[in-house]
């Protein structure tokens, strides 16, 4: 069964530095999104990604945060100076198509800041 | 979109049938119901949705009123692989994110 793949699992870096996750969508799906979740919090949406551009985002997703797909199959959210709070979960998905379709997530990395 | 109720926590016998509710009482004509769930800490895997209709694949039935003000996610044999977080979603056709409410926390017990 196809699924949505995340990479590295878990990632540990030091606050201010730059980091990129990693996501392969599943090969044929157009609507991408990140979502994050805080140890013991609700899965936020932070945004979301079709033809090549941003086409909504939340209010978490400020300047420090980027996503960008730069080839066919990955798709990325890099942190450009990471801060304690942004430690979490995050999770890619992806859906077929727009409308009443589910998305499939992926396994998630979780980004610890120190 | 609109916003769901859900008990905070079940408890459910290991092969009996796990019944969640979800109450959406100001839920609009084109918002659908999708039911998610979330095992410890992996990323949320798709249930089911439905509209007005019940729906019913190979993991779940979704039983929603005829008012559509609520719904209930059966299980109909729960293992213990089906503890998790389970969320109640409504959401527009054509709508884009997932808003995640914090769900009901379904344990099940042998």
């Amino acid at each position: 069964e196809p699924e949505v793949t995340q990479t590295p699992s878990h990632q540990v870096t030091q606050m201010g530095q730059e980091v990129i996750l990693r996501c392969v969508p599943i090969s044929n799906h157009l609507y991408f999104y990140w979502y994050r979740q805080i140890l013991g919090q609700k899965v936020e949406f932070l945004v979301s990604f079709y033809n090549n551009e941003i086409s909504e985002k939340s209010e978490i997703f400020d300047d420090q945060f980027s996503v960008e797909r730069p080839d066919g199959s990955n798709f990325t959210l890099k942190i450009r100076s990471t801060k304690l709070e942004d430690s979490a979960m995050y999770f890619c998905a992806s859906n077929p198509r727009g409308g009443v379709t589910e998305a499939f997530f992926g396994q998630g990395t979780r980004l610890t800041v120190v | 979109d609109a916003k769901t109720t859900q008990p905070t926590s079940m408890d459910c016998a290991e092969g009996r049938a796990a019944n969640l509710p979800c109450n959406h009482s100001t839920i609009s004509g084109n918002e659908y119901v999708y039911w998610y769930r979330q095992i410890h800490s992996q990323g949320p895997q798709y249930i089911i949705h439905g509209l007005k209709n019940n729906e019913t694949n190979e993991m779940a039935s979704l039983i929603i009123t005829e008012d559509r003000k609520s719904s209930t996610l059966i299980l109909p044999h729960a293992t213990l692989r089906d503890t998790a977080v389970y969320y109640c979603i409504v959401r527009v056709e054509y709508g884009n994110k997932l808003v995640f409410g914090a769900g009901t926390i379904l344990r099940v017990k042998s």
